[in-house]
């Protein structure tokens, strides 16, 4: 069990550029998540997958965003057109099961810095 | 609403000393609550949880806590704070049935050696 992994860790664009996270969830865990963390706040939810469904979006993800998990394993966050506003941490995160209360398990993060 | 407070922003504790940090939530039912902690520049790790039963959990890193409904809390306790405890920690609930934790604003934690 390798953890949730994040790709890249780090990334610094100029304002209008496109950027691509990805995410490597836990092994056999059927639902993944994206959060956000802003400087000096809790992560705040974007969206969830339950295998490749994206089931729901947080108001949170602009236009912009898009998110996709084609074949119900590894995930991609876009940022199209970047935005100052957007610099943030973003999280990935990995459950397993179909009930209620199940753990979620984070990653380490992908910082955006946009300048 | 649902929400998540976490009072204190900065916490100094010496080496060695007790620590508990507080959390206060607000929610109609009785909620999932979590308490995570995150090193500087790092992702999140789960600390504990709570969902039903005893009110008092054991977690990892010699951590606990204990969930009091009629206050509301869900405060984190360490009996010794060890240097390596530095670090960010946030609380979180999670409504049954759904995977939208909402997070405390988290409390810094620095350690005095």
């Amino acid at each position: 069990d390798t953890g949730v992994s994040q790709n890249p860790r780090h990334k610094i664009t100029k304002r209008g550029q496109n950027v691509t996270f990805r995410c490597d969830p836990i092994s056999e865990h059927n639902r993944l998540y994206w959060y956000r963390q802003t400087l000096g706040q809790g992560p705040e939810f974007l969206t969830y997958f339950q295998n490749e469904a994206q089931l729901e979006k947080s108001r949170l993800l602009s236009d912009r965003f898009s998110a996709e998990r084609p074949k119900g394993s590894f995930s991609t966050l876009e940022i199209q057109r970047t935005e100052q506003g957007d610099s943030a941490m973003y999280l990935c995160a990995s459950s397993l099961g179909t009930g209620t209360g199940n753990t979620i398990y984070f990653g380490e993060g992908s910082w955006l810095t946009v300048v | 609403a649902q929400s998540v407070t976490q009072p204190d922003i900065h916490i100094t504790v010496s080496e060695g000393a007790s620590l508990e940090l507080r959390c206060n939530y607000s929610y109609g039912a009785t909620p999932y609550l979590f308490w995570y902690v995150q090193s500087p520049g790092q992702g999140l790790q789960l600390l504990l949880k709570y969902f039903s039963g005893d009110t008092l959990v054991q977690g990892i890193k010699g951590f606990e806590a204990e969930f009091k409904r009629s206050q509301s809390s869900f405060n984190l306790r360490k009996p010794s704070v060890h240097w390596s405890d530095a670090a960010e920690y946030f609380c979180a609930v999670g409504p049954s049935g759904t995977y939208k934790y909402i997070f405390g604003t988290g409390t810094r934690l620095k350690v005095l050696a």
